[in-house]
């Protein structure tokens, strides 16, 4: 089954001690990317890779570091995580970069102490 | 930077009816791609329908259908015969078609979103 794959689905942890969430996808999709939901904010980008070890910026990336070494794993990193960075992620991907319909994965919840 | 705006944060409707769901953006691009996308209560992001701006046919995906206005940059969605697993958070999405450099490539950018209720 093609599909966006996310583990771990929840997690709690404390204040500055560094996480991974950890993305993969089974569909040889070139574009990744990571996102945060919060309330009344929507789906905003932290970041976004459009190939293997080839990564950029979104809107809100601050905190976060990612990798991209093999082209189905895109990992988020949280190096020292904050109390703001309580948020549900998602993960998604397409086919190539601009033209095609992203895909997401269930959803990491995040809760930060 | 592209906007995404969805001025309804919450709409209602009866089981079997037709409600609208509105979107506006803002882009002075000319190529591009829309999209809805439906957040039930597990939080999945499902995509509903997606429109290419270069397409003058409203897409349709059975009960679905929009109605796109390039020249008004909107883009609603009709949901006909509204049904109970309707209910969900409804996000509308932009995403540029136009390969080049700067930070808008390849992203998606989202609505807040507007919460449906689909009432027996």
């Amino acid at each position: 089954e093609a599909q966006v794959t996310q583990n771990p689905r929840y997690l709690i942890t404390v204040t500055g001690k560094k996480l991974t969430v950890t993305c993969s996808q089974n569909m040889n999709h070139e574009y990744m990317s990571w996102y945060r939901q919060d309330p009344g904010l929507g789906l905003r980008q932290i970041y976004y890779s459009m190939n293997v070890e080839v990564t950029d910026k979104g809107d809100v990336p601050e905190g976060y570091k990612v990798s991209r070494k093999e082209k189905r794993n895109f990992p988020l990193i949280l190096e020292s995580p904050s109390p703001n960075q309580t948020s549900l992620y998602f993960c998604a991907s397409s086919l190539r970069t601009a033209q095609e319909t992203q895909y997401f994965g269930p959803g990491t919840r995040l809760l930060v102490l | 930077a592209q906007t995404v705006t969805q001025s309804q944060p919450e709409m209602s409707v009866q089981e079997a009816e037709t409600v609208t769901l509105s979107c506006t953006y803002d882009t002075s691009e000319s190529d591009y791609y829309l999209f809805w996308y439906k957040q039930p209560p597990s939080r999945q992001m499902i995509l509903v329908i997606r429109q290419e701006a270069y397409k003058q046919q409203n897409a349709t995906e059975n009960r679905f259908s929009v109605n796109f206005q390039k020249a008004a940059k909107s883009f609603s969605l009709k949901i006909s015969d509204s049904q109970l697993g309707d209910a969900a958070m409804y996000f509308c999405a932009y995403r540029s078609a136009i390969l080049g450099g700067g930070s808008t490539l390849g992203r998606l950018y989202f609505g807040r979103g507007t919460q449906l209720t689909v009432w027996p």
